[in-house]
């Protein structure tokens, strides 16, 4: 089975511009979620979308939007690049349902993340 | 709060060494704990979980133990290759979320040499 596949890998952007970044599923997999990876901050939560719907959401500002599509691919998307967008973007899947379990404890679902897009905003 | 504490790098060691990497976390509720590793160029890769107290995730040689009274989820391995050369993340998961939500720890780079 194809792990996840993120495009592009590789990025170049100037201040302003803005950027799609697009990230395809392991098929069956609905959930997808989004991280910033940074030299200072670290793996950040940006969102996480299950059946095109946002279910969660980082603490990052309003530049920073997705979608999910109804085969489950999503794409993120920057608006006004600041220099400080430059990052390593993780995407992930997992076989997470939403929804399916009644009570108690939710069940534990593997994440697999792609191999990344790095954008560099000069 | 959620967040996880990890010890900071680079950590060198020579071929089979002992390795232990430190990781705490705070403890809002009953979270699942992971260890992931990234290799140079690559995405994450999960390496192992524990998802209640007392639990002992391993893998490849790697442990590691959710000690409830410590916060703690130190990650061991009793003989490091010059393949494990690489990051490792310590990480939680949000509860009531399906585990779909990851905090992760600033990550920790292993460096092993011949």
């Amino acid at each position: 089975k194809a792990g996840v596949t993120q495009t592009p890998r590789y990025l170049i952007k100037t201040r302003g511009q803005q950027v799609t970044l697009s990230c395809s599923p392991i098929s069956g997999h609905r959930s997808v979620s989004w991280y910033q990876q940074t030299p200072g901050q670290g793996l950040q939560f940006l969102f996480e979308y299950f059946s095109e719907t946002q279910r969660n959401k980082g603490n990052f500002p309003g530049r920073f939007s997705g979608r999910q599509f109804s085969n489950s691919r999503s794409e993120m998307n920057v608006s006004t690049l600041e220099l400080g967008d430059s990052a390593l973007y993780l995407c992930a899947s997992s076989p997470l349902q939403w929804g399916v379990w009644t009570s108690g404890q939710p069940p534990w679902y593997e994440q697999y993340f792609g191999p990344g897009t790095r954008l560099t905003v000069t | 709060g959620n967040s996880v504490t990890q010890m900071e790098g680079p950590v060198t060691l020579s071929e089979e060494a002992f390795l232990t990497i430190n990781c705490t976390y705070t403890a809002t509720g009953y979270p699942s704990l992971f260890w992931y590793v990234q290799y140079p160029g690559e995405g994450l890769q999960l390496l192992l979980k524990a998802t209640k107290a007392d639990d002992k995730g391993s893998n490849k040689g790697f442990e590691a133990t959710y000690r409830k009274e410590t916060t703690s989820f130190h990650l061991e391995k009793g003989s490091v290759q010059v393949s494990d050369s690489a990051v490792y993340f310590c990480a939680r998961a949000l509860m009531g979320s399906g585990y779909s939500t990851l905090t992760f720890g600033k990550g920790t780079m292993l460096l092993v040499s011949p």
